[in-house]
């Protein structure tokens, strides 16, 4: 069974701090696809990025980074300089072959204060 | 120009009354979903619909039915609602692979009384 453990539930900094929020994720699979999500204090769910199993390249967007490591089974998230706009729980995800539907971990919430 | 949207936004209640929620995609997706987010933030899937024909039911209370007139739509009817759920119900859609990331609707917050 696939299972995605976020261990952070809150983390809060203070502007211009990097931080990183860590997933680990378990599945039997060797292909599946790893994502992160955004909900920001208004609610809704924003894709931010999707992984799969056989692309080992950290991606880095602005000042959003994702660093994914098979051999400890983590697909972890830093966001360099961070802004009080960044505040939001972040999710990370995994859907396994042969299925659309994603399974969530339990969320980090980001506060970021000025 | 909203690509998954469902209505109400909010949805207040008292218990034992029936209530629906829909959903509609414009993105041409062949799969919808229904997941709850609890109190805790905790997202779990409670359905998943591919062109129609249900593909996964998730422990879900015979209470909630979902139904899909066709692929762009998928409502989600509650009777005899409960305190326990009080949620938010999300709906989102892709297309029908694993790679393919969900699209989800702003959410609707429903509260039990």
């Amino acid at each position: 069974a696939q299972k995605v453990t976020q261990a952070q539930t809150e983390i809060s900094v203070v502007e211009k701090e990097d931080v990183t929020l860590d997933c680990v994720y378990e599945t039997r699979d060797t292909t599946y696809y790893l994502f992160w999500y955004k909900q920001p204090p208004s609610g809704e769910l924003v894709f931010l990025i999707r992984r799969n199993s056989f692309d080992e390249q950290n991606e880095i967007s602005g000042r959003y980074s994702w660093n994914f490591q098979k051999s400890t089974s983590s697909f972890n998230f830093t966001i360099t300089a961070s802004q009080v706009v960044d505040s939001a729980v972040y999710f990370c995800a995994l859907s396994e072959i042969g299925y659309s539907t994603l399974t969530f971990g339990k969320g980090t919430m980001l506060l970021v204060s000025p | 120009d909203t690509a998954v949207s469902q209505t109400p936004k909010y949805l207040v209640t008292q218990m034992g009354n029936d209530k629906s929620i829909k959903c509609e995609q414009n993105l041409g997706h062949d799969t919808m979903y229904w997941y709850k987010q609890d109190s805790k933030k905790f997202l779990k899937i409670m359905f998943s619909y591919n062109n129609k024909e249900l593909i996964i039911n998730e422990t879900v209370p015979n209470r909630f039915s979902p139904k899909s007139p066709d692929k762009a739509h998928l409502n989600l009817h509650i009777n005899s609602l409960e305190l326990g759920d009080s949620a938010v119900y999300f709906c989102a859609s892709s297309q029908a692979v694993e790679s393919s990331p969900l699209h989800f609707g702003n959410g609707t917050r429903l509260t039990v009384t």
